[in-house]
């Protein structure tokens, strides 16, 4: 069965402070894809990244940065420098590789920036 | 409009009413998802619609029923819900693709369903 595991159901910091968003999956699958997304409070799931179980290549998007390691079958999300814009409710989710849009999500993690 | 736009954004409906929520995609995508987002759960995917046929229905009671009248339209129609149904409702769409587990899904704002 594939599971997601988000740890953190809640973080707090203080703006211009690093976190670092963990995220821990299960799956037989040996092609499957992992997604981020960010929920803001108006609601809409906004997609971060995708990664294929094939490459474990680390990946930074401005101060947004993902750590892939198989290993430990986690997908951890890091934000350098975070700002008040940034609080919203994050998601880790796993699709197999035929599954279709068919995502496993984690339960989400809230983080609130404050200035 | 662009995007993925969900209609109504609230929707507050009594357990005999019967009600739809519509969602529109402007984005030339094939696929169409509800998703359930209930509080203190992961959300959950309810239906999947590929080229307008349903690919997909994740045991979802027969109280919800979906209709895709084209690639650009999907409707969940609501009858005869429960309280614990209520939850914001998410349609997303996306490319149908040969390794669809790829697929990006964008998502609507969601519909807001309060069944009292």
């Amino acid at each position: 069965a594939q599971k997601v595991t988000q740890a953190q159901t809640e973080i707090s910091v203080v703006e211009k402070e690093d976190v670092t968003l963990d995220c821990v999956y299960e799956t037989r699958d040996t092609t499957y894809y992992l997604f981020w997304y960010k929920q803001p409070p108006s609601g809409e799931l906004v997609f971060l990244i995708r990664r294929n179980s094939f490459d474990e290549q680390n990946e930074i998007s401005g101060r947004y940065s993902w750590n892939f390691q198989k290993s430990t079958s986690s997908f951890n999300f890091t934000i350098t420098a975070s700002q008040v814009v940034d609080s919203a409710v994050y998601f880790c989710a796993l699709s197999g590789y035929n599954q279709g849009g068919k995502l496993i999500f984690g339960q989400g993690t809230e983080l609130s920036v404050k200035p | 409009e662009t995007g993925v736009t969900q209609t109504p954004r609230h929707l507050v409906m009594g357990m005999t009413n019967k009600k739809s929520l519509k969602c529109e995609q402007h984005l030339g995508h094939n696929a169409m998802y509800w998703y359930k987002q209930s509080a203190k759960k992961p959300l959950e995917l309810m239906f999947v619609y590929n080229f307008k046929e349903q690919t997909e229905n994740n045991s979802v009671p027969s109280r919800f029923s979906p209709e895709c009248p084209n690639s650009s339209h999907l409707f969940l129609h609501l009858h005869t819900l429960q309280p614990e149904d209520s939850a914001l409702y998410l349609c997303a769409s996306s490319q149908a693709r040969q390794s669809s587990g790829a697929n990006v899904l964008t998502f609507g704002a969601g519909s807001r369903l309060t069944v009292l």
